[in-house]
């Protein structure tokens, strides 16, 4: 089974500050990346994903990530992030396409 | 497309009691997979129907049920409940035709057990 990691439970970052959030997988095997983002008292919206090709994909609300094969990891970064980016952020990864397993979540909160 | 409803969205049950949660899928998806969350656990997953059969399933106790309709349309059940299943239960829909389909996830069913 594939585990993912993410380092950061929490994260605060000024506004208009860059930020990155850290994911690592466990396989090494084909497999596909998604970053989600889960609002309060909301269920989660895809921010982007990584099936294959280039391995920087650009997602929703100014987020990117960059796929790294080599160690396995996915970090989401944005270069500015806003007050409304103030959510719960989960990494997942899925190489079967119907069993997606999630990280634990990073917090991020943006200070004005 | 309407996005995938979970019904209903908050339920308080007492220990021993069971529960029936439901999710509607965006139409055309047949996949749906049911996640429990709760804080510092993450999202951990129940289990996933396709078209009516369970394909895959998480490492819960069989106290945890589910089960897919011909519409789609899917039923968790838990039964005699217990504290810990207190979390928020999630569901999401996808195509799931071939690999990297994404899943789009409903508001959620808070339950709370006391």
């Amino acid at each position: 089974a594939q585990s993912v990691t993410q380092l950061d439970s929490q994260v605060p970052v000024f506004e208009e500050a860059p930020v990155e959030l850290r994911c690592n997988y466990s396989s090494s095997v084909s497999v596909y990346l998604f970053w989600y983002v889960q609002y309060p008292n909301q269920g989660l919206q895809l921010l982007l994903k990584y099936l294959s090709g280039s391995t920087l994909v650009k997602g929703i609300n100014g987020f990117e990530a960059e796929f790294n094969k080599s160690q396995t990891s996915f970090h989401l970064r944005k270069p500015s992030v806003h007050i409304s980016d103030t959510a719960e952020y989960f990494c997942a990864v899925t190489n079967t396409g119907n069993q997606f397993y999630f990280g634990t979540g990073t917090s991020l909160t943006v200070i004005p | 497309k309407a996005g995938v409803t979970q019904t209903p969205r908050y339920l308080i049950k007492t220990r021993g009691q069971q529960v029936t949660l439901s999710c509607s899928p965006i139409s055309g998806h047949r996949s749906v997979s049911w996640y429990q969350q709760t804080p510092g656990q993450g999202l951990q997953f129940l289990f996933e129907y396709f078209s009516e059969t369970q394909r895959n399933k998480g490492n819960f106790p069989g106290r945890f049920s589910g089960r897919q309709f011909s519409n789609s349309r899917s039923e968790m059940n838990v039964s005699t409940l217990e504290l810990g299943d207190s979390a928020l239960y999630l569901c999401a829909s996808s195509l799931a035709d071939r690999g990297g389909e994404t899943q789009y996830f409903g508001p959620g069913t808070r339950l709370l057990v006391l």
